[in-house]
């Protein structure tokens, strides 16, 4: 089945030490996102992707970068974890066009 | 900007219908979903609506819009104990590209 995938679903890191988290996709997407979601609020757009340019938030933190070598992956580097950085980060794709995102399960982010 | 709003908490017994609100302020919304999301996993999304529809159902779901008031509702029959979720509204609009405005989702609680 065509799907998004995260891994790993939990880290655990400390304060200010840099962690990287992954997303893949098997549905040939031009776009992917990355979200921050904290304690069952709405999930927080971090940035997103068309094809390979890079769109950055207003409000997204230096402390956030996103990597997507191909269309098949993208991944999420926190520099230097804070305590406000846990939460769950979720990963989203759609097809450049639509609006309809597929989300994956997403990797809760626990910082020590 | 754009302003996507529900309520906070809904509770109901098992076999009864649920009906969860959400209201929204881009008058130039394109399509509005909603997302199911259980503890600890991504968002799930269970269905959507154009914009120049009122009404889609779908098995036991039930979408209901009301353009003019900017009112979308979800309505659940039969509700089970598996229905237990956060559920969020989102809408988009497709001349202002691939994003989505998720509102804070409502929780919902179905007692056995």
């Amino acid at each position: 089945d065509a799907m998004v995938i995260q891994n790993p679903r939990y880290q655990v890191t400390q304060f200010g030490k840099p962690v990287t988290l992954s997303c893949s996709q098997t549905l040939n997407h031009n776009v992917m996102y990355w979200y921050q979601q904290k304690s069952s609020q709405a999930p927080k757009l971090l940035f997103h992707y068309y094809d390979k340019d890079f769109n950055n938030e207003a409000d997204t933190p230096d402390n956030f970068q996103s990597r997507r070598p191909n269309t098949s992956f993208c991944f999420l580097d926190i520099r230097s974890p804070g305590l406000g950085d846990a939460a769950m980060y979720l990963c989203a794709t759609s097809r450049q066009g639509t609006l309809k995102q597929f989300f994956g399960p997403g990797t809760r982010l626990t910082v020590l | 900007g754009e302003d996507v709003e529900q309520s906070l908490f809904l509770s109901v017994r098992e076999g009864d219908s649920s009906v969860i609100n959400c209201t929204y302020t881009d008058s130039s919304s394109t399509y509005l979903y909603w997302y199911k999301q259980e503890p600890g996993a991504g968002l799930q999304l269970l269905t959507y609506i154009f914009s120049n529809m009122d009404m889609k159902q779908d098995q036991r779901l039930t979408v209901l819009l009301n353009k003019k008031d900017k009112h979308l509702s979800l309505r659940i029959a039969d509700t089970q104990t598996g229905d237990s979720a956060i559920y969020f509204c989102a809408e988009g609009d497709n001349n202002a590209g691939n994003m989505l405005t998720f509102g804070g989702g409502t929780r919902l609680m179905v007692k056995p």
